[in-house]
């Protein structure tokens, strides 16, 4: 079945640093990956689409500076969280569109970001 | 934009019993609906997904069922066991474009 992986599972960075999380589609191609934003007993909140080969796409109020997106290829996709702060503490979760067109939503296992 | 509005926001059974949860969404022209299952600290996972030319989809002891007219369209678990509890979430999603919108998420806790 379709496996989308995410890295790191957990990471607790100092204020001011950047941090990298990186979501890849073990078993297949995608041209389409989604990040999220799940902040505790609440619901995932897209963040941007992100797209291969081109910019990613932005939801209004998400600072497309802060979060930086690349989809450098068919599988793998990376958010950096630039300069992170103790507000962007939370729980990033990927994924990825297995068949395009069809519809169905693959997601990673989540990367729990820690600001001090 | 499409409102996806789930209930309830918790709900406990006991052990063998049924739970069910239910979701509405607003936009007609929503037509894939699938219901995703986290685990503490995890990524969702689908469990079963139905489209909207079905009224009723099952796998073993899960069901969705779809009412298209009235907007709504329920997760329905069978003889639950305590590794059932989790937190559930529904989506709606068009035919056109990748959005998926989300409900609020349901607590279950299956109690032994």
């Amino acid at each position: 079945g379709a496996v989308v992986s995410q890295h790191p599972s957990r990471v607790i960075c100092k204020s001011g640093t950047s941090v990298k999380i990186e979501c890849r589609s073990l078993d297949f191609q995608a041209t389409t990956m989604f990040w999220y934003r799940q902040f505790p007993k609440q619901s995932l909140m897209l963040m941007a689409t992100s797209n291969e080969g081109s910019k990613a796409t932005y939801e209004q109020g998400v600072e497309k500076d802060k979060f930086l997106i690349n989809h450098a290829s068919l599988t793998l996709s990376t958010l950096t969280v630039t300069s992170a702060h103790p507000e962007d503490s939370s729980f990033y979760i990927c994924s990825a569109e297995r068949d395009s067109g069809a519809n169905v939503l693959t997601f990673g296992a989540g990367s729990r970001l820690t600001v001090l | 934009g499409e409102n996806v509005e789930q209930h309830p926001s918790t709900l406990s059974v006991q052990e063998g019993d049924s739970a069910v949860i239910k979701c509405t969404y607003s936009d007609s022209a929503s037509n894939y609906f699938p219901w995703y299952k986290q685990e503490l600290g995890k990524g969702p996972q689908l469990i079963i997904d139905i489209r909207s030319n079905v009224g009723e989809k099952k796998d073993q002891r899960i069901a969705v069922t779809l009412n298209k007219t009235a907007k709504h369209f329920s997760l329905h678990i069978t003889e639950t066991q305590p590794e059932d509890s989790a937190v559930y979430f529904c989506a709606a999603s068009p035919n056109t474009g990748n959005q998926f919108y989300f409900g609020t998420g349901t607590s279950l806790t299956v109690i032994p």
